[in-house]
């Protein structure tokens, strides 16, 4: 078991083109979240899910925003229409029990 | 609404000194409380965590204090260490299948 990752671990893109992220979580880990840190920041949360099905979505998540966790193993985050403020590192987290084990992340700039 | 809020935003400490990091919360409905560790370029670690049914958890050189009453936890660094400078991120969770909530950091750093 190698831990959380994500894929990729730096996006550059331009404004209004779409991006999406992955993240593998620890195996047979059932939960998992995603969060949004911004430069001198804590995480915040964004959504989570339990399996396959996404149990909640902070008000941050704006409809350009999806995440989907097709068949309870990694998940994806897509942002369509990119805007400069949605540049920030995007991170995931894994859980089976208690604690949640975080990925390195992916740092995406819109120009 | 911030809903942890930590203090101070740095921290310069002299190597073997003791480095205190504070925060508190709002909402009473919160009983997990996690201390991550980040370093440049990485997702933060789980240091150390509590629950509020005790006063104090030890780890090794970390030490958290928490006061259920005032609604006020901290991170007591002993014998800080150069390795030890990274930002420090409190939160708040309220069960273990929840959401967490960070505070909003502390960068330190440790003077040889």
């Amino acid at each position: 078991d190698t831990g959380v990752s994500q894929n990729p671990r730096h996006k550059i893109t331009k404004r209004g083109q779409n991006v999406t992220f992955r993240c593998d979580p620890i195996s047979e880990h059932n939960r998992l979240y995603w969060y949004r840190q911004t430069l001198g920041q804590g995480p915040e949360f964004l959504t989570y899910f339990q399996n396959e099905a996404q149990l909640e979505k902070s008000r941050l998540l704006s409809d350009r925003f999806s995440a989907e966790r097709p068949k309870g193993s990694f998940s994806t985050l897509e942002i369509q229409r990119t805007e400069q403020g949605d540049s920030a590192m995007y991170l995931c987290a894994s859980t089976g029990a208690e604690t949640q084990y975080f990925g390195p992340g992916t740092r995406l700039l819109v120009l | 609404q911030q809903q942890v809020k930590q203090s101070p935003q740095s921290l310069i400490v002299q190597k073997g000194g003791i480095s205190i990091i504070n925060c508190a919360y709002e909402n009473t409905a919160f009983d997990y409380f996690p201390w991550y560790q980040q370093f440049p370029g990485k997702g933060p670690a789980l240091l150390i965590a509590i629950r509020p049914d005790v006063s104090e958890k030890k780890e090794g050189r970390f030490t958290i204090s928490f006061n259920k009453s005032a609604k006020q936890f901290s991170l007591h660094i002993m014998d800080s260490q150069p390795g030890d400078s990274a930002t420090y991120f409190c939160a708040a969770g309220g069960g273990s299948a929840s959401k967490i909530i960070f505070g909003s950091g502390t960068r330190l750093s440790i003077r040889p």
